[in-house]
């Protein structure tokens, strides 16, 4: 069974461009959740998406924005990019949004904003 | 002050135990959770305990908490190189959404 797949693994932009990533759930999974982690701030929980609908939102301005497909598969964009967005962006999947459900995490999107 | 305090460091010799402790400030936390990330790698979820147990046994792996405190602590026996990670202690809540608060994570450091 194939895992949570990120892509790309990494990316450099610079200020000012904008960013899409890609994550791709285990099959089955219908929950996505999206995650920044940098060394200041640890991980910061972003989004979720269940079945193509945002169910959960984290405290980031309007410049990061996500969707999610009917194949569970689910992108995450960042407009306007700051050298303060560089960090490591995971992405999570779960078979359903519960808490009795473990969420499996991708190996993560590496951006750099230069 | 953070939702989920954990130190920085952690370091140990390999065979010896590691205590890695935890705080969080919401008493209506359900679930407690440690998380490893290794190298280049996404997070792993280790272990989970309900807020209503005292003490969770898996392997090597044991997890204490205290609820009164609010404090949680993972315990490796015998403690190996390949155990040499970042680890997360993580809390989510009951009526409401169950993503988890993270930690800033404690870097495991095993050296022989």
């Amino acid at each position: 069974k194939a895992g949570v797949t990120q892509t790309p693994r990494y990316l450099i932009k610079t200020r000012g461009q904008q960013v899409t990533l890609s994550c791709s759930p285990i099959s089955g999974h219908r929950s996505v959740s999206w995650y920044q982690q940098t060394p200041g701030q640890g991980l910061q929980f972003l989004f979720e998406y269940f079945s193509e609908t945002q169910r959960n939102k984290g405290n980031f301005p309007g410049r990061f924005s996500g969707r999610q497909f009917s194949n569970s598969r689910s992108e995450m964009n960042v407009s306007t990019l700051e050298l303060g967005d560089s960090a490591l962006y995971l992405c999570a999947s779960s078979l359903e949004a519960d808490m009795n459900t473990e969420a499996f995490f991708g190996q993560g999107t590496r951006l750099t904003v230069v | 002050g953070e939702d989920v305090e954990q130190s920085l460091f952690l370091s140990v010799r390999e065979g010896d135990s590691s205590v890695i402790n935890c705080t969080y400030t919401d008493s209506s936390s359900t679930y407690l959770y440690w998380y490893k990330q290794e190298p280049g790698a996404g997070l792993q979820l280790l272990t989970y305990i309900f807020s209503n147990m005292d003490m969770k046994q898996d392997q090597r792996l044991t997890v204490l908490l205290n609820k009164k405190d609010k404090h949680l602590s993972l315990r490796i026996a015998d403690t190996q190189t390949g155990d040499s990670a970042i680890y997360f202690c993580a809390e989510s809540r009951a009526g409401g959404s169950y993503i988890p608060t993270f930690g800033r994570g404690t870097s495991l450091i095993v050296h022989p």
